[in-house]
């Protein structure tokens, strides 16, 4: 089992260049979210997922896509990076809301 | 939006020292998570709980539903419990904005 797993774990972006940032669970979880945590602060939801092909905005969905095609995977997709997109963002899973969530590794985003 | 209060923000204790970590919200919930995030990023789930007490090993969860407030104890402290340890709570109808976490406490235990 190796849970969550998101790729890459390091990345610099230049301004106006997009990219998309991985993350694939193998337990099954229907429910996926994304993350991004600045210094200082508490955890933001940009998007979640309750199912394949079901998605949603959370908090500070601005500047991202996401798409659900399987169980597994929910890549966020960075378009026109910004510098204020510098951040980690961390993916997670869970069953319903309620329940015990876990987390991916992080991914450390730096646009310049 | 409804805020999660973490007290303290910083937290320097000494080896062996007991330790007890704050946490309040505002309104009704279904659920509190207590997390633990490493140097290294990586964040882990220690306790989710929706009412009276959890134990894992040297930690302690608890839960005041009436007083909107949780507490996490570490007992014997050591140098690897240092961490930021991070609340989240689910409101009673959190719906689309799920998990609303505190800023975290970062924890030092010094040998």
């Amino acid at each position: 089992n190796a849970g969550v797993t998101q790729t890459p774990k390091f990345r610099i972006l230049k301004i106006g260049q997009s990219m998309t940032l991985q993350c694939t669970q193998d337990m099954n979880h229907n429910y996926m979210y994304w993350y991004r945590q600045d210094p200082g602060m508490g955890l933001k939801l940009i998007y979640y997922s309750v199912g394949a092909g079901i998605t949603d905005k959370g908090e500070v969905p601005n500047g991202y896509n996401v798409s659900r095609s399987t169980t597994e995977d929910f890549p966020l997709r960075l378009e026109l990076a910004a510098p204020s997109q510098t951040s980690v963002y961390f993916c997670a899973s869970s069953y319903p809301w309620g329940d015990t969530i876990y987390f991916g590794e992080g991914s450390w985003l730096t646009v310049v | 939006k409804n805020e999660v209060e973490q007290s303290p923000q910083n937290l320097t204790a000494q080896e062996g020292e007991f330790i007890t970590i704050n946490c309040s919200y505002s309104v009704g919930i279904s659920a509190l998570h207590w997390l633990q995030q490493h140097p290294g990023g990586g964040i882990v789930s220690l306790f989710m709980l929706s009412s009276g007490k959890k134990k894992h090993g040297r930690l302690i969860a608890t839960i005041n539903i009436q007083e909107k407030h949780s507490s996490l104890h570490i007992t014997a402290s050591h140098p690897r419990d240092s961490a930021v340890y991070i609340c989240a709570v689910l409101y009673s109808g959190g719906g689309a904005d799920g998990l609303t976490f505190g800023k975290g406490t970062h924890l030092i235990i010094q040998p």
